[in-house]
């Protein structure tokens, strides 16, 4: 099973600052099958990034993916209110498809 | 629209059996695998299993295999994630959700399961 680590656990940022959220994997990942995805609180995670960098529909340019073998950044390049949220990474290469224990970005 | 609906929430006793819901529309059901993943209380998400609504072929996770049934009625365009006897580590929210070249894109609104005698 590939385990995917996230760093930080938490984030404390203000409005208008930059994010760097990082998903390690513990064995390389085909960049076509890393994702990532926001969820706030009470509701179902929402789709950000596919394919490692590839914006879903709908994302704002402000959300950025890159990365590849088994180091994955998500970048928030300027923080909106709505962007406070947890953020998880997904491997979903070989079984079993695995998760990210989730990075909280919160308002300092 | 792609919608993935959901069966409300349950309350049960642990040793009971469940069956809870997750229905697509707005594509063609037959064409994407459904998902169910899983979300205890506070916690992270994990992958439990996947279903082709077209075939039925269906992979498990192996912390849930053996510990769940995923099935599928194509005729009405829904999946299904089964407990034959629940245990209060069941508790949690249960989420379905449209797999698209294996990443999820659309979710169900997420279903609550709590096992409390």
């Amino acid at each position: 099973e590939i385990v995917l680590t996230q760093s930080p656990g938490t984030l404390s940022l203000s409005p208008g600052e930059r994010a760097t959220l990082s998903c390690r994997t513990s064995q390389s990942v085909d960049s076509s099958f890393l994702g990532w995805y926001q969820q706030k609180p009470g509701q179902a995670p929402r789709l950000l990034i596919y394919g490692a960098s590839i914006r879903a529909n709908g994302i704002p340019n402000r959300f950025r993916g890159s990365g590849s073998g088994t180091d994955f950044t998500l970048t928030i390049s300027r923080l909106e209110p709505d962007d406070f949220a947890v953020y998880f990474c997904h491997q979903y290469g070989p079984l079993p498809w695995t998760f990210g224990q989730g990075t909280k970005v919160e308002i300092k | 629209e792609v919608l993935m609906v959901q069966s409300r929430a349950e309350v049960r006793k642990p040793g009971e059996s469940l069956r809870i819901s997750c229905k697509g529309s707005g594509y063609t059901f037959t064409s994407y695998w459904i998902a169910w993943v899983r979300q205890m209380p506070g916690k992270g998400l994990e992958w439990m299993g996947v279903i082709h609504p077209g075939d039925s072929d269906t992979k498990y996770s192996p912390s849930f295999e053996d510990q769940v049934t995923i099935s599928v009625d194509e005729s009405i365009n829904t999946a299904y994630l089964q407990w034959n006897s629940l245990k209060t580590s069941d508790t949690a929210i249960y989420y379905c959700a449209r797999n698209s070249h294996a990443f999820f894109d659309y979710w169900g609104q997420g279903t609550l399961i709590t096992v409390s005698s």
